[in-house]
């Protein structure tokens, strides 16, 4: 089955550590996406590929770092320098630009920082 | 800026009707989706609008209104997995079409 898959689904740091979050797709998809969850907060764009080796920065990309390297993969980094990282991560895929292209969501990464 | 309100909660019975209002102010228009989250889960796609009207799938519908920048999601017969959070976004400008813009959810509760 095609789909994608976000690891690990709890992840815990101590402040000052870097931490890559991986998602990986199946769906011969060309964008992706990473978007941060908070509670009482839609979801936000931190940011999102078009096709390999490209990326563009979201709304909330301070602190946080991603490589398009291959298609299938599109991981992303939260460095020490983002001050609230603890959150609900989702990486998400679509089928290109086109405008009716719905996102595919992974299960997500909660990631907790103390 | 880009504004994307809708209800925080919701409660309804099993086999009652909901409709989920999504009002939005965004930088162009390309679509409106919605979405259907269970707690600590993956959104799911429920239906696309780009075209003012309704669009029925099954039990659930989806009516956009572009004019008055206005969405619903009518979910019928409810049943108690329908139980989750509903999230609209909204894809603005063909420039920026990767920045779908999320409200922040309806909690519906669907009570025996």
């Amino acid at each position: 089955d095609g789909g994608i898959t976000q690891s690990p689904k709890y992840l815990f740091r101590k402040e000052g550590q870097n931490v890559t979050l991986s998602c990986e797709q199946n769906l011969n998809h060309d964008a992706m996406y990473w978007y941060r969850q908070d509670p009482g907060q839609g979801l936000r764009l931190i940011y999102y590929s078009q096709i390999v080796n490209d990326f563009q920065k979201g709304d909330i990309a301070e602190g946080y770092s991603v490589s398009r390297e291959k298609k299938e993969s599109f991981p992303l980094t939260v460095t020490s320098a983002q001050k609230n990282p603890t959150a609900f991560y989702l990486c998400a895929s679509s089928l290109g630009s086109g405008t009716d292209s719905p996102l595919h969501f992974g299960n997500g990464t909660r990631l907790t920082v103390t | 800026g880009q504004n994307i309100d809708q209800p925080t909660e919701m409660t309804a019975t099993e086999g009652a009707i909901v409709q989920i209002n999504c009002t939005y102010q965004t930088s162009g228009f390309n679509g409106l989706f919605w979405y259907q989250q269970h707690a600590g889960e993956a959104p799911t796609f429920l239906s696309y609008n780009v075209l003012d009207g309704l669009e029925e799938k099954g039990r659930f519908s989806s009516f956009l209104s572009r004019s008055k920048g206005y969405s619903y999601l009518l979910l019928k017969e409810l049943q108690m997995k329908d139980s989750a959070s509903y999230l609209c976004a909204v894809r603005g400008s063909s420039q920026s079409w990767g920045k779908l813009q999320f409200g922040a959810g309806t909690q519906v509760v669907v009570t025996p």
